[in-house]
């Protein structure tokens, strides 16, 4: 199978821990995308990368989250000093930049609680 | 600010029955309108999706109707089967933000046998 995966699937951390996700994309497509849902809520959108180039950045990305794609194909999501409204569903999708670019296909998401 | 507005926030349809989900968006440069299919613990599947040029996309038993003078598009759920119960999302987006999507809140559909 050559979806999007997401590692790990859960996660439990105490408030104030460094978190770091990672996600890997199918892999012809060049564009990754963070996504965090809230518990009854659609996802929102965080950040996308293009390669390994960060094009935009949601003002829900506060200056705790960073994102990377070092070598344009996985991706890490790093949360410093976790507090408990960080506590969500992060999800991560790809796309191709060519073609059907508007197409995103999601991974299963890491579940993120914080106590 | 939400961006694209759903109703309703729940739906219960017979078997057979049809669902219908609606959906609202005001940013008119939005250009592709998909819809999501999420099930508890899971990430959201992509299940239809149309571009402005047309007002109506089927795909076996759904289809979305597209009003643009209206801003607004629907999901209908034809022959609903107690396997189509989960959450529904419609989106929204453009490719002046990489086609970064907008989601709405989410409908949550039971189908009953």
């Amino acid at each position: 199978d050559t979806g999007v995966s997401q590692n790990p699937r859960h996660k439990i951390t105490k408030r104030g821990q460094n978190v770091t996700f990672r996600c890997d994309p199918i892999s012809e497509h060049n564009r990754l995308y963070w996504y965090r849902q809230t518990l009854g809520q659609g996802p929102e959108f965080l950040t996308y990368f293009q390669n390994e180039a960060q094009l935009e950045k949601s003002r829900l990305l506060s200056d705790r989250f960073s994102a990377e794609r070092p070598k344009g194909s996985f991706s890490t999501l790093e949360i410093q000093r976790t507090e408990q409204g960080d506590s969500a569903m992060y999800l991560c999708a790809s796309s191709t930049s060519s073609g059907r670019s508007y197409e995103q296909y999601f991974g299963p998401g890491t579940r993120l609680t914080v106590t | 600010q939400q961006q694209v507005k759903q109703s309703p926030q729940s739906l219960i349809v017979q078997k057979g029955g049809i669902s219908i989900i609606n959906c609202a968006y005001e940013n008119t440069a939005f250009d592709y309108f998909p819809w999501y299919q999420q099930f508890p613990g899971k990430g959201p599947a992509l299940l239809i999706a149309i571009r402005p040029d047309v007002s109506e996309k089927k795909e076996g038993r759904f289809t979305i109707s597209f009003n643009k003078s209206a801003k607004q598009f629907s999901l209908h759920i034809m022959d609903s089967q107690p396997g189509d119960s989960a959450t529904y999302f419609c989106a929204a987006s453009d490719s002046n933000s990489g086609y970064a999507l907008n989601f709405g809140k989410g409908t949550s559909l039971l189908v009953t046998p």
